[in-house]
Parts: C-alpha cells; structure tokens; sequence
C-alpha cells in the first residue's frame, strides 16, 4: 500500500517559515491535501489540490508538490499555527487492485517556539 | 454553510458493535457528496477507514476494516452511519465523518468527532 512519509516534528520561531514536507513515490503525479489538527479538535482542510486554500485559510498557509515531496509551507508563523499537520491523497494505484483508499501521512507536529 | 454532527460519546463492552451518525445541516444537497469515515486512536494519526457515495449508495472499505465496518446513509434525514462490530480495546479511538465532495477527493468539512471507548 501506498505510504506517506512526514517528519515527526518541526520547531519555528515566530514570524519565521515552516516548512512540513510529506514524501511519496511519484506523489507528484498525485493530488495532495492538508489539514491541520489542534489539540482536542477535529481536523480542518488548509490546503487541497497541491496548492489551493479553501476560503477562510490564509494566504500564509500555501502548498506545491513535485516529485518524491509535496510541502506545506506556513508563512510568518504564528502562535495560532501551534498543531499537527497531516498530508493526504487518494491512492490511485489502488484503483488496480480494487481497493480504492485514502492515505494520511504520520503527522507532523508544528511548534513555535 | 453545512455542519456535520456525531453522536455523543460511547462505551462499549469487546466483542460488541457500536454505531456513530452524522448529520448533515445547513445543505440541500446531501446526495452530491461522499461521506468518509477516519478514526483517531489515542496519541495517533488519523486512519482512513471507508466511505459512502451518497448519489449511488456505494461503499468502499479500507482493507483492515472489511467484515468489521458499515456504511449506510438515509437521505430523508441527511444522516450517515459507521458500524464496527466485534469491537476490541484497539478499537478504541475518535471516530469522525467528513464530506468528500464528488470528484475531488479532499475532506471538508469534519465532524466534531465521536469518543468511542471499548473497555470490559
């Protein structure tokens, strides 16, 4: 099966960038979503299709993907940006087997220090 | 601007099956999404586990919870259900619902998750 691959954690001053990669085989060819997950809340979408923000998501929050690695970047980060941030796609290889399935990455857990 | 609303927390006995609804508020087109289904164990990731093509009635599972889970949905009421039987202490996580819209395969939005507790 597919695997999402994300670092544990990343620590980011204040104001500074953050950067949360997420690695695939040919995850470039696929279609990679974020959320991101504050302590006892549900999952929110920050980013869909690579690169897109749904409305009411900042412009800080913006997205690319190529290659082996798609990457959330987070812009001048804030204490509110504090939280877990997951990667997902669609597994289209999967579409083969019959098995048609999602696949979040580990999680990567952003603090700002 | 829909909402997704679980049911409320559950403790269940091993061996036994528990079933969350999501109810969809706020939107009149209930039938033209997908509602998927992913749980949280305590300190973990999110883990897909199936969804439901409303329009169709389709489900899909994800292989680890094939025979164990079920997906229906009643559009009369813009609810969704999640069965999992023979429930162990593993299972014991926050299950949450989320809307796929057709076509795309991004999930917006969530519900606010439901405790399910598995404890003898």
């Amino acid at each position: 099966s597919y695997v999402l691959t994300q670092p544990p954690s990343v620590s980011v001053a204040p104001g500074q960038t953050a950067k949360i990669t997420c690695g695939g085989n040919n995850i470039g060819s696929q279609s990679v979503h974020w959320y991101q997950q504050k302590p006892g809340q549900a999952p929110v979408l920050v980013v869909y299709d690579d690169s897109d923000r749904p409305s009411g998501i900042p412009e800080r929050f913006s997205g690319s993907n190529s290659g082996k690695t798609a990457t959330l970047t987070i812009s001048r980060v804030e204490a509110g940006d504090e939280a877990d941030y997951y990667c997902q796609v669609w597994d289209s290889s999967s579409v083969h087997t019959g098995d048609h399935h999602f696949v979040f990455g580990s999680g990567t857990k952003v603090t700002v220090l | 601007q829909v909402q997704l609303v679980q049911s409320g927390a559950e403790v269940k006995k091993p061996g036994s099956s528990v079933k969350v609804s999501c109810t969809a508020s706020g939107d009149t087109f209930f039938t033209i999404y997908s509602i998927t289904w992913v749980r949280q164990a305590p300190g973990q990731g999110l883990e897909w586990m199936g969804r439901i093509i409303l329009i169709s009635g389709t489900t899909i599972y994800a292989q680890r919870f094939q025979g164990r889970v079920s997906i229906t949905a009643d559009e009369s009421t813009s609810t969704a259900y999640m069965e999992l039987s023979s429930l162990r202490s593993e299972d014991t996580a926050v299950y949450y619902c989320a809307r796929v819209p057709i076509a795309s395969n991004w999930f917006d939005p969530w519900g606010q998750g439901t405790l399910v507790t598995v404890s003898s």
